[in-house]
């Protein structure tokens, strides 16, 4: 698609539940990032994906989170057991390139809308 | 660890000033730096980005420059419009970690008033 498209894009759940928040990266990109953004602050990485292989999850705040790419395009983030610090927006970002240093050109990152969860 | 710092956290001038957003960031090994604008409720939307070996880039209105071994970054808007209120994020993508993250600032909240 010509953007990042995230879905749904507002999801109320009750603290406990388990949700699942989808992220659709533009055609082609190799790279896939989620970040979580709470009220009033700039985001905060989440976890990376190059292709279908997660290479950084070091910021998942906790196992409750888990994040896949199976086929090196559809991401989905999960949260399980969900918690009032759980509420943010979480923004999904997708890049051409790989690693700095390769030959392929920087195009940077594109980034979603976002899902804005809130845990009641 | 990487810390970017934006100042002033808000801002709110008449319509048609020019005005300058400021980035710094504690390690100096970058990448590139980007900045973002991001509307209530929404994503951020790309504004503009500097590869580490670029002084500056611009687009229309905006201005940005790099000054990687002070560790800082300006964002100019010319002839600010109302248009233009939204919060200004800058991020720095790291060269040292094996991973691709973006390091962001907390944000300019600005505020155009016509």
């Amino acid at each position: 698609g010509a953007g990042v498209s995230q879905s749904p894009r507002y999801k109320v759940a009750k603290r406990g539940q388990d949700v699942a928040l989808r992220c659709d990266p533009i055609s082609g990109h190799v790279s896939l990032f989620w970040y979580q953004q709470a009220l009033g602050q700039g985001p905060e990485f989440l976890t990376y994906f190059q292709n279908e292989a997660q290479l950084d999850k070091s910021g998942l705040p906790s196992d409750r989170f888990f994040a896949e790419r199976p086929e090196g395009s559809v991401s989905t983030l999960k949260i399980q057991r969900t918690q009032q610090e759980d509420s943010a927006v979480y923004l999904c970002a997708s890049s051409l390139v790989r690693w700095p240093g390769t030959t392929q050109i920087n195009y940077g990152y594109t980034f979603g809308s976002g899902t804005r969860l809130t845990v009641v | 660890k990487q810390e970017v710092t934006q100042i002033p956290a808000a801002l709110s001038v008449p319509e048609g000033e020019n005005l300058v957003l400021n980035c710094s960031f504690t390690d100096s090994a970058i990448y590139n730096l980007q900045w973002f604008r991001q509307d209530p409720g929404k994503g951020l939307t790309s504004l503009l980005l500097i590869q580490s070996s670029q002084r500056e880039q611009t687009s229309g209105r905006l201005n940005a420059s790099l000054d990687k071994s002070s560790g800082r970054s300006t964002l100019y808007i010319a002839a600010s419009q109302p248009g233009d209120s939204a919060t200004y994020l800058c991020a720095v993508r790291p060269t040292r970690t094996s991973g691709s993250r973006l390091t962001f600032g907390e944000g300019t909240q600005l505020t155009v008033n016509p």
